[in-house]
């Protein structure tokens, strides 16, 4: 069955620092999606994205994130000058259609020290 | 009032039980119902999707959705230990790329 993968699965990072986090959506798909869920709280979503563009983000996506499709392949998050508060699994998702269910990754765990 | 209200659990069953699982939620432009199952630092796995009211069976599962009272339900019949897991439901409007989920439930199937 088709998949979404997401690397790395865990990513430790200091205060301040860059990360990238990487998907792969399933290839037929058009849609995709960054979602967050903090230990212990409820899954969140951050940003959809189609046709290379932002199609939707959430108040939590603010200056510090961005999303870019590098390639017919690859979905990024990038988040800039990470904080405390930024420590939790991010997930990517991806549907064919906006009005489809969307497929999750299994997540990258960030922890931010 | 929160968007989408479900009860966290955890809900403890025997092995062979009918399990339900509910949401409430207060948007009344939500048309799109999804249920996902979470294992522990998993990603969501969709189980489940409907459109507008109704219900809707695949094998074990039968969800239902009623828009008049804002109010849907997952139903797992003879529930087994793997499906011991958190149970998340999701929706989202029409216009909307955004699902708004649940805290989900955790159910754990015992022998």
């Amino acid at each position: 069955e088709p998949e979404v993968t997401q690397t790395p699965s865990h990513q430790v990072t200091q205060m301040g620092q860059e990360v990238i986090l990487r998907c792969v959506p399933i290839s037929n798909h058009l849609y995709f999606y960054w979602y967050r869920q903090i230990l212990g709280q409820k899954v969140e979503f951050l940003v959809s994205f189609y046709n290379n563009e932002i199609s939707e983000k959430s108040e939590i996506f603010d200056d510090q994130f961005s999303v870019e499709r590098p390639d017919g392949s690859n979905f990024t998050l990038k988040i800039r000058s990470t904080k405390l508060e930024d420590s939790a699994m991010y997930f990517c998702a991806s549907s064919e259609a906006p009005t489809g269910g969307y497929t999750f990754g299994s997540g990258t765990r960030l922890t931010v020290v | 009032q929160k968007e989408v209200e479900q009860d966290p659990g955890p809900l403890s069953v025997p092995e062979g039980a009918i399990v339900s699982l509910n949401c409430t939620y207060s948007n009344s432009a939500f048309q799109y119902f999804m249920w996902y199952r979470q294992y522990s630092r998993k990603g969501p796995e969709l189980l489940m999707y409907t459109y507008s009211s109704g219900n809707k069976e695949d094998g074990r599962f039968t969800a239902q959705v009623d828009k008049s009272s804002k109010y849907i339900s997952l139903f797992i019949r003879d529930s087994q230990p793997s499906d011991s897991a958190t149970y998340l439901c999701a929706m989202k409007a029409g216009t909307a790329s955004k699902l708004t989920f649940g805290t989900g439930t955790r159910l754990q199937v015992t022998l």
